[in-house]
């Protein structure tokens, strides 16, 4: 099987830009979440798609959404970028509730 | 909230046993895992648990008490790849994980 793919895998913006992120999961798994990682910071949880539907949110502004799709990819977008959304951006992918298969990441610098 | 504890930094030899433990206060709990995640690179699954017990995957090893809120992490003779970075996660509830800050071992020769 493939595994999960995340794209762009490197992006630079300025302030008050917006970003989409991509994230394709590996085949049959129908959980998409999607975590921020900074140094000072660890792994911070985003949100959690199940099925087109977004289960969990973590304490992140609106700024911050995503959505998933019927063949459950998923998308996250960060609007009006702050210097603070410099991070390595991760989606985890599983069949359900078990292990969480992570992507290799999008490394997001704002400038 | 939510709070997991686990080592900033350790330091082993190659060749040594370390352990690496994670203390948990959550809101919710439906399971335990374990991630290793080298620089540069994204978390790889190590083990998972959801019952008390040990449970042993080749020189890794993880053990999981409910009642006290505490997992280890056991690495066996130690190798040089092992240097990485060992993250803690507790399931709170379906589909949301929480993770420690890692725990950044490194292995001397």
């Amino acid at each position: 099987k493939a595994g999960v793919t995340q794209t762009p895998r490197y992006l630079i913006k300025t302030r008050g830009q917006q970003v989409t992120l991509s994230c394709s999961p590996i085949s049959g798994h129908r959980s998409v979440s999607w975590y921020q990682q900074t140094p000072g910071q660890g792994l911070q949880f985003l949100f959690e798609y199940f099925s087109e539907t977004q289960r969990n949110k973590g304490n992140f502004p609106g700024r911050f959404s995503g959505r998933q799709f019927s063949n459950s990819r998923s998308e996250m977008n960060v609007s009006t970028l702050e210097l603070g959304d410099s991070a390595l951006y991760l989606c985890a992918t599983a069949e359900a509730d078990n292990e969480q298969f992570f992507g290799p990441g999008t490394r997001l610098t704002v400038l | 909230g939510q709070n997991i504890d686990q080592p900033t930094e350790m330091t082993a030899t190659e060749g040594a046993i370390v352990q690496i433990n994670c203390t948990y206060q959550t809101s919710g709990f439906n399971g335990l895992f374990w991630y290793q995640q080298h620089a540069g690179e994204a978390p790889t699954f190590l083990s998972y648990n959801v019952l008390d017990g040990l449970e042993e995957k080749g020189r890794f090893s993880s053990f999981l008490s409910r009642s006290k809120g505490y997992s280890y992490l056991l690495l066996k003779e130690l190798q040089m790849k092992d240097s990485a970075s060992y993250l803690c996660a507790v399931r709170v509830w379906e589909g949301k994980s929480t993770f420690g800050d890692g725990t950044t071992l490194t292995v001397k020769p």
